[in-house]
C-alpha cells in the first residue's frame, strides 16, 4: 500500500539542539497527523493539522501543513532526553475513506545527553 | 477501560501454528482498527470495524488471516499457518467514531520461528 516519504530515517543530535523531519506525498491528504512511539508502546498522537498552511504548536513542537496538501514538517525545539523515539507522520483524507491513516516509515531520534 | 489493551504483549510460534490476537478497545469506541508495523517500517492498515461489521479489510495480507468483533467491543485477529513473514508487531486501536482520535494500543510482537 501507499506510504508517506518521511525523512530522515534516523537523527543523533545533543540534548538542546533544535530537531526538523518532514514528509511529502503524490497525493492529497486533508489531515495531517504526527505520532511519537516509545519501545514497547504504540503510538502517540502529538500534533493533528486539519487546514492547509495551518501552523500549530504544542509545547516545543511545532508542525506545518504544507499549502500543496502533500507535506508537512514536524520541529521540537531545544531537545530533552526524553524527546528519544521513533516519529510518524500519517495522512488522512475526508469522506468515506477516513477511518483510514497512511504512514510515514518513521524517524526514530536519539538524544545525546 | 482507561486505554487499549492488547494481549498478549509478546507471541513466539512455531511456523505453520495458528495465532490468535486480543484487542479491548476503549468502551464506548464504535470503531476499532488493527495495523502492522514490521520491522523498520511504518504502520500497515489491515482492517477496520464499525461495531461488529468490516467495511474495509482490504489490508488483510492473505487468506491465512482473518478478524471478527463482538459486542460491538472485543476484537480478535487470527492468523492461520504462520509464517515468518508475519513476524512483527500487531497494533490495535479504536476510536468514539469513524476517523476520529484514534488511541493506540502497544500492541503484540509476533515471531514466527
Amino acid at each position: 500500500g501507499q506510504q508517506l516519504n518521511q525523512s530522515p530515517q534516523s537523527m543523533f543530535i545533543q540534548e538542546g539542539e533544535d530537531v526538523s523531519m518532514n514528509c511529502t506525498s503524490s497525493s492529497i491528504f486533508n489531515t495531517w497527523l504526527w505520532y511519537k512511539q516509545e519501545p514497547g508502546e504504540g503510538p502517540v498522537l502529538l500534533i493533528a493539522l486539519y487546514k492547509a498552511g495551518e501552523l500549530t504548536s504544542n509545547g516545543r513542537l511545532t508542525a506545518q501543513f504544507g499549502i500543496t496538501r502533500k507535506d508537512s514538517f514536524l520541529n521540537i525545539s531545544a531537545s530533552i532526553p526524553s524527546d528519544v523515539g521513533i516519529y510518524f507522520c500519517a495522512g488522512q483524507r475526508s469522506g468515506g475513506s477516513n477511518y483510514k491513516l497512511t504512514f510515514g516509515k518513521g524517524t526514530l531520534l536519539t538524544v545525546n545527553p | 477501560g482507561a486505554g487499549v489493551s492488547q494481549s498478549p504483549s509478546n507471541k513466539v510460534t512455531e511456523k505453520g501454528k495458528d495465532v490468535e490476537l486480543r484487542c479491548d478497545p476503549i468502551s464506548g469506541h464504535t470503531a476499532l482498527y488493527w495495523y502492522r508495523q514490521s520491522l523498520g517500517q511504518g504502520l500497515e492498515f489491515l482492517i477496520y470495524f464499525q461495531g461488529n461489521s468490516a467495511p474495509d479489510k482490504s489490508g488483510l495480507p492473505s487468506d491465512r488471516f482473518s478478524a471478527e468483533r463482538t459486542g460491538g467491543s472485543v476484537s480478535t485477529l487470527t492468523i492461520q499457518r504462520t509464517q515468518q513473514e508475519d513476524s512483527a508487531v500487531y497494533l490495535c486501536a479504536s476510536s468514539l467514531e469513524q476517523g476520529a482520535g484514534y488511541t493506540f494500543g502497544s500492541g503484540t510482537r509476533l515471531t514466527v520461528v
